[in-house]
């Protein structure tokens, strides 16, 4: 078991549609949890960061995290063509020492 | 803001060639990340630096060595390169000294080597 899975896709949604991401993780000690977005071809971008139980909103994306259940999501609301990219979900894992484990990302297809 | 710097952006090796990954960041950070990227992979950790003169092992160090030069520097070198190293490399830094919920990586371009 991936100690981050995220489901690989492609996750396809119409323009305007909400997408939603997944990602779960194995270590019940994790702190925080990272959304990043990554075009084809170039390097990671961080879209938010989240570390309290419940939702946080930053324009049109909406990070939310349950503990308890040890997931963490993404939505994006409104989608355009241009939030088409591979979004790869972080976790701050506590246990053996503070380490930064990625997923393996969900490609995201947005249609016009 | 040149922010992350990572050079070359493209190399083509032979097996058993050497060869060495620059990394340079102008954002004072104190830490500094070497991943590689593969298909399905995600962003698989190859050495990281807490702070200048210090290095640790990362998830997949075997067949690399590292080198914090200096605040701003910090070089991966593959001494003897084999197919299996044929990837997509990635430098990031960050403030923190430790991995943090309120100051994330900042990622470099990539190098995309391959290996014949």
């Amino acid at each position: 078991q991936k100690e981050v899975e995220q489901n690989s896709g492609p996750l396809s949604v119409p323009e305007g549609a909400i997408a939603s991401l997944n990602c779960t993780y194995s270590d019940r000690g994790s702190q925080s949890f990272f959304w990043y977005r990554q075009y084809s071809g170039k390097s990671p971008e961080l879209i938010m960061f989240i570390y309290s139980n419940g939702d946080k909103e930053d324009g049109r994306f909406t990070a939310q995290l349950n503990k308890a259940s040890q997931y963490v999501s993404l939505l994006i609301r409104d989608s355009q063509p241009s939030d088409s990219a591979t979004y790869l979900c972080a976790v701050i894992r506590v246990t053996g020492g503070f380490k930064t484990i990625f997923g393996a990302g969900t490609r995201l297809f947005v249609k016009a | 803001n040149a922010g992350v710097t990572q050079t070359p952006k493209f190399q083509v090796l032979k097996t058993g060639q050497s060869m060495t990954l620059q990394c340079a960041q102008d954002m004072n950070h104190n830490s500094m990340y070497w991943y590689r990227q593969d298909p399905g992979m995600g962003l698989r950790l190859i050495y990281y630096s807490a702070s200048e003169g210090t290095t640790d092992k990362g998830e997949v160090p075997n067949g690399y060595n590292v080198s914090r030069l200096n605040k701003r520097e910090f070089s991966l070198r593959l001494e003897s390169a084999a197919p299996s190293q044929t990837s997509v490399y990635f430098c990031a830094s960050s403030e923190a000294q430790r991995p943090s919920h309120n100051q994330p990586q900042h990622f470099g371009d990539g190098t995309r080597l391959s290996i014949l």
